[in-house]
């Protein structure tokens, strides 16, 4: 079955980076789109960006192109996010969610159980 | 970017009635003669959990209690009838253009 496994929580510094992962498994990983979604407390979903784990090709949120990097390990089937220069703004549940297809109108078929990132000093 | 304002933004339903959910979209969603809106539920503490894709297709597993309707700009989502398990916040998405964007979110409550 699919699984998408993400750490529970990172506690990072204001200004500092971090970089969350997405391991993937009971799939082939380079033949679906990789997306990451931002939840903030009691709010709603921003989809941040997507990445094709076959060559890497990237599509992003302009909200976001200049706070987040999306890439991959292909020989791990895992995806990550790096997010920079992060403030209180930037605290948050982060998910990834696959893609059903590799079309560009797809839609999220599973989803990882989210990493909450909490900026504080 | 297109806006989809879901209304209404909280509604409380009896056990075993209808619940309704609007999701309208700041312009057409439709290409290639289908409808790229899809619904979630998301419980408490959980991540979202796909629902009906492309407008109107039940996904794999889920409940023929659940129903989506709509074309172009405007859309529902049906839960006929509802159970004590539905109670969860409810998201529209479109997949038409980039960026992707999400509806604000309707929470379903039991009366």
């Amino acid at each position: 079955q699919v699984q998408l496994q993400q750490p529970g929580a990172e506690l990072v510094r204001p200004g500092a980076s971090v970089k969350l992962s997405c391991k993937a498994s009971g799939y082939t990983f380079t033949s679906y789109w990789m997306n990451w979604v931002k939840q903030r407390p009691e709010q709603g979903l921003e989809w941040i960006g997507r990445i094709d784990p076959y060559d890497s090709e990237t599509h992003y949120n302009q909200k976001f192109k200049d706070k987040a990097i999306l890439t991959v390990d292909k020989s791990s089937s895992t995806a990550y996010m790096q997010l920079s220069s992060l403030t209180s703004e930037d605290s948050a549940v982060y998910y990834c969610a696959r893609s059903n297809s590799m079309i560009t109108t797809s839609w999220f078929a599973y989803w990882g159980q989210g990493t909450l990132v909490t900026v504080s000093a | 970017d297109i806006v989809l304002t879901q209304s209404p933004a909280s509604l409380a339903v009896s056990l075993g009635q209808r619940a309704t959910i609007s999701c309208r979209a700041s312009e057409s969603v439709d290409s290639y003669g289908n409808s790229f809106i899809h619904w979630y539920q998301q419980k408490p503490g959980q991540p979202p959990k796909l629902l009906i894709y492309r407008a109107s297709n039940l996904e794999s597993g889920i409940p023929a209690r659940f129903s989506g309707s709509g074309s172009r700009t405007d859309f529902t989502l049906t839960i006929n009838p509802v159970e004590a398990d539905d109670v969860a916040t409810y998201y529209c998405q479109q997949s038409n253009e980039d960026p992707w964007t999400f509806g604000g979110g309707t929470k379903l409550e039991i009366k």
